[in-house]
């Protein structure tokens, strides 16, 4: 069965507003969760680390105001898109390592109008 | 130059034909890697890990590993309509499930019944 879950798994909002999308280990508990973001037949893009209880560490081109992560509990992590434009607009999946593996989340689409 | 380079397709192959994904990595200090597949709108699920050169076989999946040449592919034997998805080669340093990873951009592979 899953072991990461995502909500929602899609989501359409206008342009300027806020969308959280939430990130959940179902099994063990994670300090460390990423957050990816896909575009249609583009690769997946590590965006940020996600560490609990400390700042999120971004990759290189990530804007840390735009994209909010918060990682409040073991269990946890939330992706907030602020000021959300249609360029924003793609598919963000999350994960969690375990061992030597990383097991991903189903997605969330997000589609800004 | 992309760290990691994979020929995104489409490829379509009739059903029972073996099918051969590849990626090239110019990063040498990638020691450990992965192949994913991923249904449309879903998030990735690993099919094999592997670390050293060679070949790793797994059912009618075999991975196969050459770092002298940075060249990995993965072989999928008696190929099944269910097989149908977007294959993602990833890749690592160290292995470990909480490092980031580097994936290539995908192939979409259709098998025809």
């Amino acid at each position: 069965g899953a072991v990461v879950s995502q909500h929602p798994s899609w989501v359409i909002c206008k342009s300027g507003t806020s969308v959280k999308i939430e990130c959940r280990s179902l099994d063990f508990q994670a300090t460390t969760m990423f957050w990816y973001r896909q575009f249609p037949k583009q690769s997946l893009m590590l965006m940020a680390t996600s560490n609990e209880g400390s700042k999120a560490t971004y990759e290189q081109g990530v804007e840390k105001d735009k994209f909010l992560i918060n990682h409040a509990s073991l269990t946890l992590s939330t992706l907030t898109v602020t000021s959300a434009h249609p360029e924003d607009s793609s598919f963000y999946i999350c994960s969690r390592g375990v061992l030597n593996e990383q097991f991903f989340g189903p997605g969330t689409r997000l589609t800004v109008l | 130059q992309k760290e990691v380079e994979q020929d995104p397709g489409p490829l379509s192959v009739p059903e029972g034909a073996i099918v051969s994904l590849n990626c090239t990595y110019s990063n040498s200090a990638f020691q450990y890697f992965m192949w994913y597949r991923q249904y449309s709108r879903k998030g990735p699920e690993l099919l094999m890990y592997t670390y050293s050169s060679g070949n790793k076989e797994d059912g009618r999946f075999t991975a196969q590993v050459d770092k002298s040449s940075k060249y990995i592919s993965l072989f999928i034997r008696d190929s099944q309509p269910s097989d149908s998805a977007t294959y993602l080669c990833a890749m690592s340093e160290l292995g470990f499930g909480n490092e980031k990873l580097t994936f290539g951009t995908g192939t979409r592979l259709t098998i025809i019944p």
